[in-house]
């Protein structure tokens, strides 16, 4: 079974500062997507950045990059140059090729603090 | 225009209730899903439908029953509503079935069973 970790219930950063998500996976599926995904306190879900099993190079879109190392299984994401609107909470996800579904970690809550 | 959209945005009924909620995606996809988060923000497929046919039905009672009448539109509908429930229940949608395929989600309907 397929199994996502993330191992911070709740993170502090100060605006205008970076901060790191950790997230790690657990498939022996060689072709696998992992996803992040924002839900702020209003409580979509919207997509952030994603990463594909054989990507050579990390995702990145504007403010959010996705450290991926495959060898580690571990998909970070970075928020750079943080602002009060990234108060939400994270969600790290995978899907695989033969399971369509997403799989979602328990999700990291972000503060920003002015 | 919303791509993902659901109806009805918050919903509260009594225990035993039968209970419908509806799903439309104008984004042209032909696979939608339905998600549901707990009081822990732990999120769970329940089911996918993928032009119309079923093809993920995870570990859901058999009180959950969705309906597909066209690739735009899933529906779930619950009989004999229980307090366990009460939950929030997200609809998605991706363009095809495929494991790096982005999952666009609607915004949530907030089921509180008393």
């Amino acid at each position: 079974a397929q199994k996502i970790t993330q191992t911070q219930p709740g993170m502090f950063v100060q605006e205008k500062e970076a901060v790191t998500l950790d997230c790690t996976y657990d498939t022996s599926d060689p072709s696998y997507g992992l996803f992040w995904y924002k839900q702020p306190s209003s409580g979509e879900m919207i997509f952030l950045i994603y990463q594909g099993s054989y990507d050579q190079q990390n995702a990145t879109e504007g403010r959010y990059s996705l450290n991926f190392q495959k060898a580690r299984k571990s998909a970070n994401l970075v928020i750079s140059a943080s602002q009060l609107g990234d108060s939400a909470m994270y969600f790290c996800a995978m899907s695989r090729s033969n399971d369509y579904k997403l799989s979602f970690g328990a999700g990291t809550t972000v503060t920003v603090r002015a | 225009d919303t791509a993902v959209s659901q109806t009805p945005k918050y919903l509260v009924t009594q225990m035993g209730n039968d209970k419908s909620i509806k799903c439309e995606q104008n984004l042209g996809h032909d696979t939608m899903y339905w998600y549901k988060q707990d009081s822990k923000k732990f999120l769970k497929i329940m089911f996918s439908y993928n032009n119309k046919e079923l093809i993920i039905n995870e570990t859901v009672p058999n009180r959950f029953s969705p309906k597909s009448p066209d690739k735009a539109h899933l529906n779930l509908h619950i009989n004999s509503l229980e307090l366990g429930d009460s939950a929030v229940y997200f609809c998605a949608s991706s363009q095809i079935v495929r494991a790096g395929e982005t999952q666009y989600f609607g915004p949530g309907t907030r089921l509180l069973v008393l």
